[in-house]
């Protein structure tokens, strides 16, 4: 799987909306964008994924560049549940039912009241 | 709760112990992950299986480690003369084996070797 950056922490307002950037410059043409977060002392949790169009659901939306090179992952209104760390992981379509997830070091949220 | 359930979920252990976790998965899910955290880290993957076989293992599994998946469901992991540095967090995770397919973690065991 192609290498992601991300920035280490970001801080949000509480009912503010927050964008969390990932590169992932050499992303290929098969590969997906996930978005998994993990609170605090819970497993990774699913939060998003797609391929070239933006995507949205219940949790969250996202965004993806033009040239798919970045991609950036939106909560429209965050709220102190929402304080986690948010890996941007790429899957490759073709092998994505049978690899494991590969994670880096994602991003830490805080939300202030 | 996401349905994958992981005992226990705290272990203390003295160095040179064996040391066993368990993990229920979603009941329908035929593919089940291992993964093993540490402060500060992102997961990293240690082995998985498709119903019982053990598809791939990481470089990270080493020879103390062993898990296995007897019927298709729950799974365990067992660490052989456990050292300090396997303290971390181990987490459970399955899936279906479908394309894009989300994976459901477990809330993992914390082991601490002392």
């Amino acid at each position: 799987d192609a290498k992601t950056t991300q920035p280490n922490s970001m801080e949000s307002n509480e009912e503010e909306p927050v964008h969390l950037p990932c590169n992932h410059s050499t992303i290929s043409g098969t590969d997906y964008i996930h978005w998994y977060r993990q609170l605090p002392s819970q497993g990774p949790e699913y939060v998003i994924h797609g391929l070239t169009s933006n995507v949205n659901n219940r949790m969250a939306s996202l965004a993806i560049a033009e040239d798919r090179k970045s991609s950036t992952l939106i909560l429209h209104r965050a709220t102190l549940r929402d304080a986690a760390v948010y890996y941007c992981i790429l899957r490759d379509i073709e092998s994505s039912g049978n690899t494991p997830l590969v994670f880096g070091k994602g991003t830490r949220l805080s939300v202030i009241a | 709760d996401t349905g994958v359930s992981q005992n226990p979920r705290h272990k203390i252990t003295k160095r040179g112990q064996n040391v066993t976790f368990r993990c229920d998965p979603i009941s329908e899910h035929n593919r089940l992950y291992w993964y093993r955290q540490t402060l500060g880290q992102g997961p990293e993957f240690l082995t998985y299986f498709q119903n019982e076989a053990q598809l791939e293992k990481s470089r990270l599994l080493s020879d103390r480690f062993s898990a296995e998946r007897p019927k298709g469901s729950f799974s365990t992991l067992e660490i052989q003369r456990t050292e300090q540095g396997d303290s971390a967090m181990y987490l459970c995770a399955s899936s279906l084996a479908v394309s894009n397919n989300e994976q459901f973690f477990g809330p993992g065991t914390r082991l601490t070797v002392l």
